[in-house]
């Protein structure tokens, strides 16, 4: 089975950084993606890691270390669009589907 | 990016009926699933439609409460049947795409009543 943990809630100002950290326990481990999704919208793919590392896309970053089972999602630049919940998800070995965690709610204040 | 679209996007249903969501790909997909986000959760593996046979549930979900049919690679359904208020979700099709990547429908928005 899979146990995934993120923080509920973040909260940052307009124009800063924030990192969301996701930690994961699994029995198999085939890639971990990134997720927004603003309210009363479907979630929208941010980014996909699988192998150690950083993967920049624009202002938004996405690194992992399989090792420490880690994850973590940097938003630089926020914008008050960016409010918004954030899914970590593991994709299984066994196949394509995806283990989401609880998500965490992003507040950016001006 | 492949287009899913779903149907419908909103409903209000009476307790007791079933509904039918219908999941549109614009592209031939090798994999599809459904997933269930209940009010203020995240998202929930339903099931893998499998392409010409039955489709493989996760525990907690059986195929009398949740049958699915996936006649072809662009095309699937998910049925919420007797329906109750606890059945009130967002339903979500869900592909994954060559290149790892996996992609959501706009959703169907559930309101049992």
């Amino acid at each position: 089975g899979q146990n995934i943990d993120q923080p509920t809630e973040m909260t940052a100002t307009e124009g800063a950084i924030v990192q969301i950290n996701c930690t994961y326990q699994t029995s198999g481990f085939n890639g971990l993606f990134w997720y927004q999704q603003h309210a009363g919208e479907a979630p929208t793919f941010l980014s996909y890691n699988v192998l150690d590392g950083l993967e920049e896309k624009g202002r938004f970053s996405s690194f992992l270390s399989r090792s420490k089972g880690y994850s973590y999602l940097l938003l630089k630049e926020l914008q008050m669009k960016d409010s918004a919940s954030y899914l970590c998800a593991v994709r299984e070995e066994r196949g394509n589907m995806l283990t989401f965690g609880g998500g965490t709610r992003l507040m950016v204040k001006p | 990016s492949a287009v899913i679209s779903q149907k419908p996007s909103r409903d209000i249903c009476q307790r007791g009926t079933s509904l039918t969501i219908q999941c549109q790909v614009d592209s031939q997909v090798t994999m599809m699933f459904w997933y269930r986000q209940q009010p203020g959760q995240s998202l929930t593996l339903i099931a893998t439609a499998n392409q010409g046979s039955e489709a493989t549930y996760e525990s907690g979900f059986v195929i009398d409460k949740f049958p699915i049919s996936r006649p072809n690679l662009t095309f699937s359904t998910l049925t919420v049947s007797n329906m109750s208020p606890e059945d009130s979700s967002i339903y979500l099709c869900s592909v994954w795409e060559q290149g790892n990547t996996i992609y959501f429908g706009e959703g169907s928005w559930l309101t049992v009543v």
